[in-house]
């Protein structure tokens, strides 16, 4: 079945640092990918996502490109911020239509320092 | 636009009752509602999908009969945690796949909305 696999955390850095959080996925056909995250004692907000091969989602500093011949979906940000510290959730979804069930990653937890 | 919230934001209580939640999508319809359990520090895992007026599909291993789950309406669903044991406690999360808009707002239709979630203590 389908399935996400994400870097093993946590994650520490300090501010300013360059992060990358790799994702990469086992789906059958051509699956929607994401990424979530989720601040302390909250639910999840999306963060970016991408629909096909080669797209690019970008939000709030973040980037993530589609990559089909690697089957990855890496998260990464240019310079991180202490607000920037929560879990990051990678997530596909097989079809692209209202109904699907998301299948997510395990985390990983980005803790920034000043 | 395509907000979703919970109800309680946490609760607590004996072993032995049954406790409800509810997720609302309150500016969106949701033919599907989904249903998650989020351990300390861990993923979430899909407890089930619910559909408005059908029975919600469980995935494996979960009991439809200890986490009852409603889908009454296009914008309500519920989940009741029955006979609730200190083994439920957790982080159960709801969200939602926008059908149609609601006054206009305009949702995207192959995302789903979270709701914040709601954190069960069972004593």
């Amino acid at each position: 079945g389908d399935s996400v696999t994400q870097m093993e955390g946590p994650v520490t850095l300090s501010e300013e640092a360059f992060l990358t959080i790799n994702c990469t996925y086992t789906a059958t056909g051509y699956p929607s990918l994401f990424w979530y995250v989720q601040y302390p004692g909250e639910g999840l907000q999306l963060l970016l996502k991408a629909t096909k091969a080669d797209d690019k989602g970008s939000n709030k500093g973040f980037e993530a490109t589609y990559r089909k011949e690697t089957t990855s979906f890496h998260l990464e940000k240019g310079s991180v911020q202490v607000s920037d510290s929560a879990v990051y959730f990678c997530a596909l979804s097989g079809l692209e239509q209202a109904g699907t069930a998301l299948i997510f990653g395990k985390g990983t937890t980005l803790s920034v320092s000043s | 636009g395509a907000v979703v919230s919970q109800h309680p934001s946490w609760v607590i209580c004996k072993s032995g009752t049954s406790v409800k939640i509810e997720c609302r999508s309150l500016d969106f319809q949701a033919t599907t509602m989904f249903w998650y359990r989020q351990f300390p520090k861990q993923s979430l895992m899909l407890m089930a999908t619910s559909n408005e007026g059908s029975k919600a599909t469980y995935e494996q291993g979960v009991e439809k009969d200890k986490f009852l789950i409603n889908h009454a309406s296009l914008t309500l669903s519920t989940l009741t945690v029955t006979s609730a044991h200190p083994e439920d406690s957790s982080f159960y999360i709801c969200s939602a796949s926008a059908s149609r808009g609601l006054a206009g707002v305009p949702v995207s239709y192959n995302e789903q909305f979270f709701g914040p979630g709601t954190r069960l203590t069972v004593l």
